[in-house]
């Protein structure tokens, strides 16, 4: 079946610094969604990418779909402690979506 | 408005014992889903209900049985209960499956002992 993979599983970040979560898929997917849950919550939609090499931002967030559609990455600038929680990637291929582990992020202060 | 609703909040089952968990939602989606989530696995896809009157199997449905009793509500049943099925059961909807962005409920927390 498909799997979708997300590393890495768990980032912890100094505030203020950048980092990267990445989403890989065995195969091509039709598009991709990204969520985040925070602790004790639930998910929540973030972004829906669907271009091969989409690029999209929302305020610190970077959003890219990659030309082969097989892979995505969420890349925060300057994170903060608003930015904890786990964030999700779901990959959709023949009409069935599948949700990566996630990437649990801790911010130190 | 609401958006998605679930019930109950926490659940504590013996092992055998069965059970309903209510989903509903007030945003007239044509789609539901029902997924699990355990530690270091995601969310797991249980079984979803692409427009009223139908229902597919998704990657877990073993020990569970749905019904989607009308556009609003879509409800998960486990006859037996089992200690494997421990874990968070979310309900979520949209517009038109799989395409569009999926809202979560709150989530039920069950625990099987």
């Amino acid at each position: 079946g498909q799997q979708v993979m997300q590393i890495p599983q768990y980032q912890h970040v100094q505030e203020g610094e950048d980092f990267t979560t990445y989403c890989n898929s065995s195969t091509t997917l039709s598009n991709i969604q990204w969520y985040k849950q925070r602790p004790g919550g639930h998910p929540v939609f973030l972004i829906q990418l669907v271009k091969s090499g989409e690029v999209k931002k929302q305020k610190r967030l970077t959003f890219q779909f990659g030309e082969a559609k097989k892979n995505s990455s969420l890349h925060i600038t300057a994170t903060q402690t608003t930015d904890v929680g786990t964030y999700f990637c779901a990959g959709l291929r023949r009409y069935k979506l599948s949700f990566g582990a996630g990437t649990t992020v801790t911010v130190r202060a | 408005n609401a958006g998605v609703t679930q019930t109950p909040k926490f659940q504590v089952l013996k092992t055998g014992q069965s059970m309903t968990l209510q989903c509903a939602q007030d945003m007239n989606h044509n789609s539901m889903y029902w997924y699990r989530q355990d530690p270091g696995m995601g969310l797991r896809l249980i079984y979803y209900s692409a427009s009223e009157g139908t229902t597919d199997k998704g990657e877990v449905p073993n020990g569970y049985n749905v019904s989607r009793l009308n556009k609003r509500e879509f409800s998960l049943r486990l006859e037996s209960a089992a200690p494997s099925q421990t874990s968070v059961y979310f309900c979520a909807s949209s517009e038109v499956a799989w395409v569009d962005e999926q809202f979560f409920g709150p989530g039920t927390r069950l625990t099987v002992l």
